[in-house]
């Protein structure tokens, strides 16, 4: 099935520094990639909609200048969490949706592993 | 949507029974539907998926059942196995508009052995 890859898987950082996290789609192409946030035992929630070539579309709540998103290329959205705090401490997870062909369903996403970031 | 601050309601089963699931949906407009299987630390995986002109498909060891006229969703799963043990999300969207899911709280299942 369609395989999409986080990096890093965990990452462990000081309060005030910097984390890219890495999402890609290996075997299909993905004009849009959701970024989403998921606090233990709860549902995920959407932070933000990525487009390749444009800017992203952040929802409510979700700060953009601390949560960037870059979608240079169909295979490959990142998300930055610019000076982390303890707050941010969460599991990140993307997700990709086919923009056709082999993998059928417009709106059927697949998702990455996840990356569980801990700031200190 | 989201479940802030609530435990995720669980279901708990003994290996080989069936195991129901179920979803409330909030959109009745909604009309293509996503169950996933989340393993601890793991990503969302795609269980099965069903449209709205249909009100039950079947894959392996599953089957999803769709109620338009409650807006009812749920997911059986045969014979249920350890490796089953996971939390189950329901998600809704409409079918080629390009909108987001929209997750559902989610369900841990425990299989016991």
């Amino acid at each position: 099935g369609a395989v999409v890859s986080q990096h890093p898987s965990r990452v462990i950082c000081k309060s005030g520094t910097s984390v890219k996290i890495e999402c890609r789609s290996l075997d299909f192409q993905a004009t849009t990639m959701f970024w989403y946030r998921q606090f233990p035992k709860q549902s995920l929630m959407l932070m933000a909609t990525s487009n390749e070539g444009s800017k992203a579309t952040y929802e409510q709540g979700v700060e953009k200048d601390k949560f960037l998103i870059n979608h240079a290329s169909l295979t490959l959205s990142t998300l930055t969490v610019t000076s982390a705090h303890p707050e941010d401490s969460s599991f990140y997870i993307c997700s990709a949706r086919a923009s056709g062909g082999a993998w059928g369903k417009k709106e059927t996403q697949y998702f990455g592993p996840g990356t569980r970031l801990l700031v200190l | 949507g989201e479940s802030v601050g609530l435990h995720l309601p669980t279901l708990s089963v003994q290996e080989g029974d069936n195991s129901i699931i179920n979803c409330a949906y909030s959109n009745s407009a909604s009309d293509y539907f996503i169950w996933y299987k989340q393993e601890s630390g793991k990503g969302p995986q795609f269980i099965i998926d069903i449209r709205s002109n249909m009100d039950k498909r079947q894959g392996q060891r599953v089957t999803v059942l769709l109620n338009k006229t409650v807006k009812h969703l749920s997911l059986q799963i045969a014979a249920t196995q350890p490796g089953d043990s996971a939390v189950y999300f329901c998600a809704e969207t409409i079918f080629n508009a390009g909108n987001m899911l929209t997750f559902g709280g989610g369900t841990r299942l425990m299989v016991k052995p």
